[in-house]
């Protein structure tokens, strides 16, 4: 079965500062990959995807930068973290024979200070 | 692109009542609807899904119904229970990369 991975589960950080959240899936080839950002109390908003290794598509413009190194990883980052990239963080995957269905990880809550 | 909107945000219950939730969608190609729940701290599960060639679906206490005409889909849970309590989203694509969600809504069911 798939099972996807997100680390680290909490993260604080101070307002400038770097950022990297790092995303596996184990028991899949090939997926499509997915960061979504979820403020406080609210839906979530695609960041990026990607559909192959090296491949990444931006949804939204912003400081934060998405990297696809292998084809079952998937990182978000940033060189400087603002307040207002603070929210939980979650990452997706899809493909295969659930081609729409998208699964989500467990989430990072990023906290910026 | 896809807009969701999602009704009520939050919904509160007595155990055992029947709950609706209710979204709407303004993409006419979009043909993948999903439901997903959402515990504190937790990333979200996909509880169940309808997809555009299917009117209505079920799955033990829950069920979704899908109007292509009027653009609006539905969550209904019967007989709930307090571990129903999560935050529910709804969801609707027209291909694999563009999944647009509701705001959610709060379910809170009461013993």
């Amino acid at each position: 079965s798939q099972t996807i991975h997100q680390w680290p589960a909490t993260l604080v950080q101070p307002v400038g500062s770097p950022l990297s959240l790092e995303c596996t899936v184990e028991g899949t080839s090939n997926p499509n990959l997915y960061w979504y950002r979820q403020a406080a109390g609210r839906g979530l908003q695609l960041l990026f995807y990607s559909v192959g290794i090296g491949q990444i598509s931006s949804e939204v413009p912003q400081n934060l930068s998405a990297s696809r190194p292998q084809d079952r990883q998937f990182i978000l980052s940033s060189k400087k973290l603002l307040l207002s990239d603070s929210g939980f963080y979650l990452c997706a995957w899809s493909g295969g024979a659930s081609y729409n269905e998208q699964f989500f990880g467990p989430g990072t809550r990023l906290t910026v200070l | 692109g896809e807009n969701v909107e999602q009704h009520p945000s939050t919904l509160s219950v007595q155990e055992g009542d029947s709950a609706v939730i209710k979204c709407t969608y303004s993409d006419s190609a979009s043909n993948y609807f999903p439901w997903y729940k959402q515990e504190l701290g937790k990333g979200p599960q996909l509880i169940i899904d309808i997809r555009s060639n299917v009117g209505e679906k079920k799955d033990q206490r829950i069920a979704v119904t899908l109007n292509k005409t009027a653009k609006h889909f539905s969550l209904h849970i019967t007989e709930t229970q307090p571990e129903d309590s999560a935050v529910y989203f709804c969801a609707a694509s027209p291909n694999n990369n563009d999944m647009r969600f509701g705001a959610g809504t709060r379910l809170t069911v009461k013993p």
